[in-house]
């Protein structure tokens, strides 16, 4: 069986443009959450959406937003990309809305210039 | 303060050695209590879960939560080259609102074992 599968592997984007990170959940799963890893950081919650409807947020800003669809994949968007933003993002999926047991895809590394 | 601390090491040992892994936490309502393995390049991968208090072992793993003291360990007997990799401990409370399903992570500590 496939895994959590996300794309792009990498991206490199200028100050203040737009970006779109998608993810596709293991066959089964409904649950999708989204976490920013900056380098030398553990993971750092940004939300989970679970049967299409928005169930948890992190400490974020309203620069991020995201979306389930019906088929239970999931896309990231960020706007107005700051240098910090420069991260790798996780994807994780999980068949309940439960956070124990996710299988996290390899994520997307973003880099901002 | 942060929610949950984890030394960073790097910790070095050799083959075979025991290897202690531990994590603090400050936020009693932690229920869930997990440890990720993570290679470099790759997204982290559940080595062990313990709800509550207790010990667990899988193989090589054991892992230990102590809600009293707020720590929770991970040991690594026999330990391989092969376990080279960032150990993250993550907890959660599942309390609802806007934590449901959220993982709050450690640092993670970066382990290296050498023949």
């Amino acid at each position: 069986d496939a895994g959590v599968t996300q794309s792009p592997t990498h991206l490199i984007k200028t100050r203040g443009q737009q970006v779109t990170l998608r993810c596709s959940p293991i066959s089964g799963h409904k649950s999708v959450s989204w976490y920013q890893q900056v380098l030398g950081q553990g993971p750092q919650f940004i939300f989970q959406y679970y049967e299409k409807e928005e169930r948890g947020r992190g400490n974020f800003p309203d620069r991020f937003s995201a979306r389930q669809f019906p088929n239970y994949s999931s896309e990231l968007n960020v706007n107005a990309l700051l240098l910090g933003d420069s991260a790798l993002y996780l994807c994780a999926s999980g068949r309940g809305q439960s956070s124990y047991g996710y299988t996290f895809g390899s994520g997307t590394r973003l880099t901002v210039v | 303060q942060k929610e949950v601390e984890q030394d960073p090491g790097p910790l070095s040992v050799p083959e075979g050695a025991i290897v202690s892994l531990n994590c603090t936490y400050s936020n009693s309502a932690f229920q869930y209590f997990m440890w990720y393995r993570q290679y470099s390049r790759k997204g982290p991968e559940l080595l062990m879960y313990t709800y509550s208090s207790g010990n667990k072992e899988d193989g090589r793993f054991t892992a230990q939560v102590d809600k009293s003291s707020k720590y929770i360990s991970l040991f690594i007997r026999d330990s391989q080259p092969s376990d080279s990799a960032t150990y993250l401990c993550a907890m959660s409370s599942n309390a609802g609102g806007t934590s449901y399903g959220k993982l709050t992570f450690g640092q993670g500590t970066i382990l290296t074992v050498h023949p």
